[in-house]
């Protein structure tokens, strides 16, 4: 079974641009799960899809936005690009949304490196 | 407020020694989940375990355990025999009521042959 796929894996974008991620769950995997991974603020989440319709979002400006489309495929966006928004994005995907009771575990992508300059 | 602590930001081993890596958390609810993820130097994270806060018993799977005591809010993971290839840096994250995963902010394990 393929893994998770992002793309591209990596992409320079100057400041003020906006830049489109892509993910790839694995297949049968519903839910898809985005971070941001920078050496100051470490990981954190950004928000989560499931059925094409967003299920949790974490403490991001409104320059973040997803989408997910009916074949569970998901796209963020980031507009305005600042030079703080450089770091590591990645996807993770789950069968079930994982922001929910129960365990369930989510598989992860390589990411995609952002840098803005 | 939910938070993760690694205290450790790297620890570096000669190969064969045996390795512990702290994990102390803090949430107000009873019912939580922890996990400890592996991320090498490709970048993806590797789910290594995930322990509820009604399972308190150790876990040992090959090489690699985990001490969850609820008592000090802690959940310690241990690499018996460590070799090169465990070389990563090493997340603890925790999810709670929020349902969202708190992320430590890793340990680098160095495994020096």
């Amino acid at each position: 079974k393929a893994g998770v796929t992002q793309t591209p894996r990596y992409l320079i974008k100057t400041r003020g641009q906006q830049v489109t991620l892509s993910c790839s769950p694995i297949s049968g995997h519903r839910s898809v799960s985005w971070y941001q991974q920078t050496p100051g603020q470490g990981l954190q989440f950004l928000f989560e899809y499931f059925s094409e319709t967003q299920r949790n979002k974490g403490n991001f400006p409104g320059r973040f936005s997803g989408r997910q489309f009916s074949n569970s495929r998901s796209e963020m966006n980031v507009s305005t690009l600042e030079l703080g928004d450089s770091a590591l994005y990645l996807c993770a995907s789950s069968v079930e949304p994982f922001s929910g009771q129960g365990q369930r575990e989510q598989y992860f992508g390589p990411g995609t490196r952002l840098t803005v300059t | 407020a939910q938070k993760v602590t690694q205290a450790q930001t790297e620890i570096s081993v000669v190969e064969k020694e045996d390795v512990t890596l702290d994990c102390v958390y803090e949430t107000r609810d009873t019912t939580y989940y922890l996990f400890w993820y592996k991320q090498p130097p490709s970048g993806e994270l590797v789910f290594l375990i995930r322990r509820n806060s009604f399972d308190e018993q150790n876990e040992i799977s090959g090489r690699y355990s985990w001490n969850f005591q609820k008592s000090t809010s802690s959940f310690n993971f241990t690499i018996t025999a460590s070799q090169v290839v465990d070389s990563a840096v090493y997340f603890c994250a925790l999810k709670d009521s929020n349902y969202q995963l708190i992320w430590g902010a890793g340990t680098k394990l160095i495994i020096k042959p």
